[in-house]
């Protein structure tokens, strides 16, 4: 398969376990984070959301924790399954920028 | 859901040749965006454009343009394709601008020049 990064930090775990992705965002300024997934062959898929309002928001099956006095950002996935294997990567951004700033990415391996 | 999709898959060109991207998206959204992605550099914005016939350079501009005459579809062109130019290119779009609604991704266009 095709690969999105050639040295990325890579997280193993159990199939039912959690998972536990970490993320540092480098401007004080953003307000507005996202995690995307990427598989292999394919573009990054949205997954979850949160504005700099609120620490913790979630979804099915996932849960996004937002630190703002460290710069920290974190998904979680309950219940990990084969599927969930990807590469993960999170993005800042604020309403007075054009831009997204997306980190490098951490590759999740889920094993039976 | 959300539909944006890039017209070929895998693309091999030669040094010197003109390249069209397209990408099309079916959500009536009003901003999109063509990205590279490559290992070890990860994302960079190459042009975006927040309305028909509107771009704005994103970090990496340089030997690529853009094209938008439609609202659902945004072509990136390679006037002159080099070899430095092999990259995973992607496309996403958006509702609203960036930093207050998320940007969705093509599948991608893996580009080699020879």
């Amino acid at each position: 398969g095709e690969s999105v990064g050639l040295h990325l930090p890579t997280l193993s775990v159990q199939e039912g376990d959690n998972s536990i992705i970490n993320c540092a965002y480098s401007n004080s300024a953003s307000d507005y984070f996202i995690w995307y997934k990427q598989e292999s062959g394919k573009g990054p898929q949205f997954i979850i959301d949160i504005r700099s309002n609120m620490d913790k928001r979630q979804g099915q099956r996932v849960t996004v924790l937002l630190n703002k006095t460290v710069k920290h950002l974190s998904l979680q996935i309950a219940a990990t399954q084969p599927g969930d294997s990807a590469v993960y990567f999170c993005a800042e951004s604020n309403y007075n920028t054009d831009k997204l700033i997306f980190g490098t990415g951490t590759r999740l391996q889920v094993f039976p | 859901d959300v539909k944006v999709t890039q017209s070929s898959r895998y693309l091999v060109k030669r040094t010197g040749e003109k390249v069209f991207l397209e990408c099309v998206q079916d959500m009536d959204h009003e901003n999109m965006f063509w990205y590279r992605q490559d290992p070890g550099l990860g994302l960079r914005l190459i042009y975006f454009s927040y309305d028909v016939k509107m771009k704005e350079k994103g970090d990496i501009p340089e030997g690529y343009s853009v094209s938008r005459e439609k609202k659902e579809r945004f072509s990136l062109i390679l006037e002159s394709a080099s070899t430095n130019q092999t990259s995973m290119y992607l496309c996403a779009s958006s509702t609203d601008r960036v930093g207050t609604s998320p940007l969705h991704f093509g599948n991608g266009t893996r580009l080699t020049v020879t």
